[in-house]
């Protein structure tokens, strides 16, 4: 069974500094793909940023970056140079085989003035 | 463009109503999504749909049925609804099934059962 933990239920951090959200996965599939999504109070789910399984990189997507690490299983968020929209609900998702998304529990954000 | 809409924002419906939500993709996908999300819960998946047919149903109950008419067109018809469907609904897209998909999501319809 796939599982997502995301186990900061709230953070804070200043304006102008770097954040990095909290994610870690279980999963037997062999290959699978790792998502963060931003939904601000209005609702809106909006993706952030797509990791998979076999690249060799880290993905980044201007101020956000994703730390992959595939031995530990994490796929920690990074968020530099915060904004006061920054503020909202960070999801994590992963998907493996099939047509199923599995959503963390999520991050509350407030970036501080 | 990567947009999923959803009518309406909002709606109000008392336990005997019958009321529809409607969603629209045309990016092209072939995979279509309902999710019902409670405050400050994750998504909870609902309904699949994949080219047209309904391909994943999370043993939800009847009184919500779901309709694609085209492969650009999402429906989700509300019938005898509990206070507890109280909730954020949201449609979502992707382009197949693969892992690799991204989901779009739409801005998603505030329901409120009276």
């Amino acid at each position: 069974a796939q599982k997502i933990t995301q186990t900061q239920p709230g953070m804070f951090v200043q304006e102008k500094e770097a954040v990095t959200l909290d994610c870690t996965y279980d999963t037997s599939d062999p290959s699978y793909g790792l998502f963060w999504y931003k939904q601000p109070s209005s609702g809106e789910m909006i993706f952030l940023i797509y990791q998979g399984s076999y690249d060799q990189q880290n993905a980044t997507e201007g101020r956000y970056s994703l730390n992959f690490q595939k031995a530990r299983k994490s796929a920690n968020l990074v968020i530099s140079a915060s904004q006061l929209g920054d503020s909202a609900m960070y999801f994590c998702a992963m998907r493996g085989f099939g047509n199923q998304f599995y959503f963390g529990t999520g991050t509350s954000l407030t970036v501080i003035p | 463009d990567t947009e999923v809409t959803q009518t309406p924002k909002h709606l109000v419906m008392g336990m005997t109503n019958k009321k529809s939500l409607k969603c629209e993709q045309h990016m092209g996908h072939r995979a279509m999504y309902w999710y019902k999300q409670k405050a400050k819960k994750p998504p909870e998946l609902m309904f699949v749909y994949s080219y047209e047919k309904l391909s994943i149903n999370e043993s939800v109950p009847s009184r919500f049925s779901p309709e694609c008419p085209n492969s650009s067109l999402l429906n989700l018809h509300l019938h005898a609804l509990q206070p507890e469907d109280s909730a954020l609904y949201l449609c979502a897209s992707s382009q197949g099934s693969g892992m690799v998909e991204t989901q779009y999501f739409g801005p998603g319809t505030r329901l409120l059962v009276l």
